[in-house]
């Protein structure tokens, strides 16, 4: 079954880091560019970071660039967004998404997501 | 960037009508790269369209995408109850690959 496990969410207080986790299967991961995209509370999707499958390239959104890291493990099947430096306004569920090329390739398989709260 | 706009923000229909949902973007989307998703409360997006006007894998008929350029449409030829939700389009195109604001299809 092709499948995307996000993990890693919680509460953070502002200023605090977290690191989110994604799990690949049923597919090749490895052969595949990667995303996170995010949701905020009753808002529309916002797309963060992406990730070329060989780690060669990546591409941030300008509300998280210099704060948030996505990086990946092919061994392990995963991928990885280190967020640091954390805001109110970064409160969301974070998606990871496969997009196999950067600008040629749709998202076509979606994690259920890992909810982030950033609060004091 | 490509910043997209989706109209109308609401569209409130019956089952068995047609709904008609547009995007535009702020500039031409590079090679058509526009992806249609439907979300339903508590779900994640599923791609519905890409390049415009091709079907994901196992998406119905009634779902259809047009346009080029800088305006695209989904047409959903005749609702069926599991359609009401919202709709996004996408270009992935070009970085950042934005997100329109979405449509919500809700049921009149």
């Amino acid at each position: 079954e092709v499948q995307l496990v996000e993990s890693g969410g919680g509460l953070v207080q502002p200023g605090g880091s977290l690191r989110l986790s994604c799990t690949a299967s049923g597919f090749s991961f490895r052969r595949d560019g990667m995303n996170w995209v995010r949701q905020a509370p009753g808002k529309g999707l916002e797309w963060v970071s992406h990730i070329s499958s060989s780690n060669a390239t990546m591409y941030y959104a300008e509300s998280v660039k210099g704060r948030f890291t996505i990086s990946r493990d092919n061994a392990k099947n995963s991928l990885y967004l280190q967020m640091i430096s954390l805001r109110a306004e970064d409160t969301a569920i974070y998606y990871c998404a496969r997009g196999r090329i950067a600008g040629r390739d749709a998202f076509d398989i979606w994690g259920q997501g890992t909810m982030v709260t950033v609060s004091s | 960037e490509i910043v997209l706009t989706q109209s109308p923000g609401t569209l409130s229909l019956s089952p068995g009508e047609r709904a008609t949902l547009s995007c535009r973007a702020s500039q031409s989307v590079s090679s058509n790269y526009l992806a249609w998703y439907q979300q339903k409360p508590g779900q994640a997006p599923r791609l519905l369209i890409y390049g415009a006007s091709s079907r994901a894998t196992g998406i119905p008929d009634r779902f259809s995408g047009s346009g080029s350029g800088t305006e695209f449409t989904l047409t959903i030829s005749r609702l069926e109850p599991e359609d009401f939700a919202v709709y996004y389009c996408q270009q992935y195109g070009s970085s950042p690959f934005t997100f329109g604001p979405g449509t919500k299809v809700d049921i009149k």
